[in-house]
């Protein structure tokens, strides 16, 4: 089945600065690829996603790349602002499955 | 407001008794799903449906048990064979087939004493 890998753990960055999240997945089936944002005490929620017939998506501040070949896809955050602070979630689904497969999530700290 | 509702958000209970996590969801969504989130290791499925009086096992089923008798609600058992019941557990919903948006609820956290 899939697997999913996300780096890092954990993030600091300062505020202002940019953050990358890298996640790879195995299964060169997968098409889509969604990110999740979770607040304390919150579940996650959805804040862009790419499909696999794409190589980047830009939503404002925040960017995903997908690279197939590599089976690798990136989280972009731009002008990083204290409200960022969360973890975040990788995911990866398989054409015609009805599952998502999650990568182990990254803490993300926005110092001021 | 739509959306959905997990109950009770935090929950305690003593080794060896079965709970029981309440899902709801007012979406009119088909499928709905249970994770379990523990630190470093991101959401693990534990059950999802598709339909109706139907539904599949995830990665992580043993020791959990689900029903479906209506769209709108998920229950999920935790029962005495689950071996490290603690844990931090997630209700989700999806609607269309091709739509790949999961909704998440906030969560129950169940701790076993």
């Amino acid at each position: 089945g899939e697997n999913v890998e996300q780096h890092p753990s954990t993030l600091s960055v300062q505020e202002g600065d940019s953050a990358v999240i890298k996640c790879t997945y195995s299964d060169s089936a997968s098409n889509y690829f969604p990110w999740y944002k979770q607040e304390l005490g919150k579940g996650p929620q959805l804040i862009i996603d790419i499909r696999s017939n794409v190589g980047e998506k830009k939503d404002q501040r925040i960017a995903v790349t997908l690279n197939k070949t590599a089976k690798h896809f990136s989280l972009h955050i731009t002008e990083t602002q204290p409200e960022d602070s969360a973890v975040y979630f990788c995911a990866a689904r398989t054409q015609g499955a009805q599952k998502l497969v999650f990568g182990q999530g990254t803490r993300l700290t926005i110092n001021p | 407001d739509g959306g959905i509702t997990q109950s009770p958000k935090y929950l305690f209970r003593k080794e060896g008794q079965n709970v029981t996590l309440s899902c709801e969801q007012n979406l009119n969504h088909d499928a709905m799903y249970w994770y379990r989130q523990d630190p470093g290791q991101g959401l693990r499925l534990i059950y999802y449906s598709q339909i109706v009086n139907d539904f599949q096992k995830g990665d992580i089923a043993e020791g959990y048990s689900v029903s479906r008798e209506k769209k709108e609600s998920f229950p999920l058992t935790v029962t005495s064979a689950q071996k490290n019941p603690t844990a931090f557990y997630l209700c989700a919903s999806k609607g269309q087939v091709n739509t790949g948006e999961l909704f998440f609820g906030e969560g129950s956290r169940l701790t076993v004493l």
